[in-house]
């Protein structure tokens, strides 16, 4: 069946440290968004990025459609980068309607100061 | 700053009495999700509409829960009667067709 799976489960980090995580997705995309979700349990959006790279200030990313994967980066990370990391997926030949968002099941990320 | 709201933020409620979330989508967009998290399946997508119509509830219990949209700048999410395993935050989104979805803050909803 259609799969979203994010690796690493689970990362701390001290301050300044850099990561990446991944999303690996198991079928052609529509869409696919990389999300935070911050402590009190708002979800924020990172990057709309189905392909291609994007930057926005210390946050970066990358979608290789072809090879169903999606990279996050993270550089210089401060405690408030802590939350759940997010990786949802919108499958081009889903059974249902096509826009809707499968998610990963997220990259639990503390960072210490 | 257009936002996704969700009123309310907050619910407690006994078993077996109904329970109806609002959302206000962003205006202008023409696509509203509903979907639902919880600590044993994680973020899942319930239903969603475009231009009002909707065009998928496969992930909604249908003998108990129903999603309408009234109008452009209301949808509603209701469960009738509620039990104890729908307690869950419900969160709608809204976006143009296939761009960016923006999510509200969410409804945490406990089923006593």
């Amino acid at each position: 069946g259609i799969q979203v799976e994010q690796s690493p489960p689970d990362l701390i980090l001290q301050e300044g440290a850099n990561s990446t995580l991944r999303c690996n997705f198991s079928d052609s995309v529509n869409n696919l968004q990389w999300f935070h979700q911050n402590p009190w349990g708002q979800l924020i959006n990172l990057f709309y990025i189905p392909s291609g790279t994007k930057q926005n200030g210390r946050l970066s990313a990358t979608t290789v459609a072809t090879e169903r994967y999606s990279l996050l980066y993270i550089s210089s990370s401060q405690t408030t980068d802590s939350g759940v990391y997010f990786c949802a997926v919108a499958f081009m030949y889903s059974g249902g309607g096509a826009d809707g968002l499968t998610f990963g099941k997220g990259t639990h990320l503390i960072i210490q100061p | 700053d257009a936002r996704v709201t969700q009123t309310p933020r907050h619910k407690v409620t006994e078993m077996g009495q109904e329970v109806t979330m609002r959302c206000q989508p962003i205006l202008g967009h023409n696509t509203v999700f509903w979907y639902r998290q919880t600590m044993m399946q994680g973020l899942e997508l319930l239903a969603y509409f475009r231009n009002r119509a909707p065009l998928d509830d496969s992930g909604m219990p249908k003998d108990r829960f129903s999603a309408e949209m009234p109008d452009a700048t209301l949808a509603t999410l209701k469960i009738q009667p509620s039990e104890p395993r729908d307690s869950a935050v419900y969160f709608c989104a809204s976006g143009l067709v296939l761009d960016t979805q923006y999510f509200g803050p969410g409804t945490r909803l406990t089923v006593l």
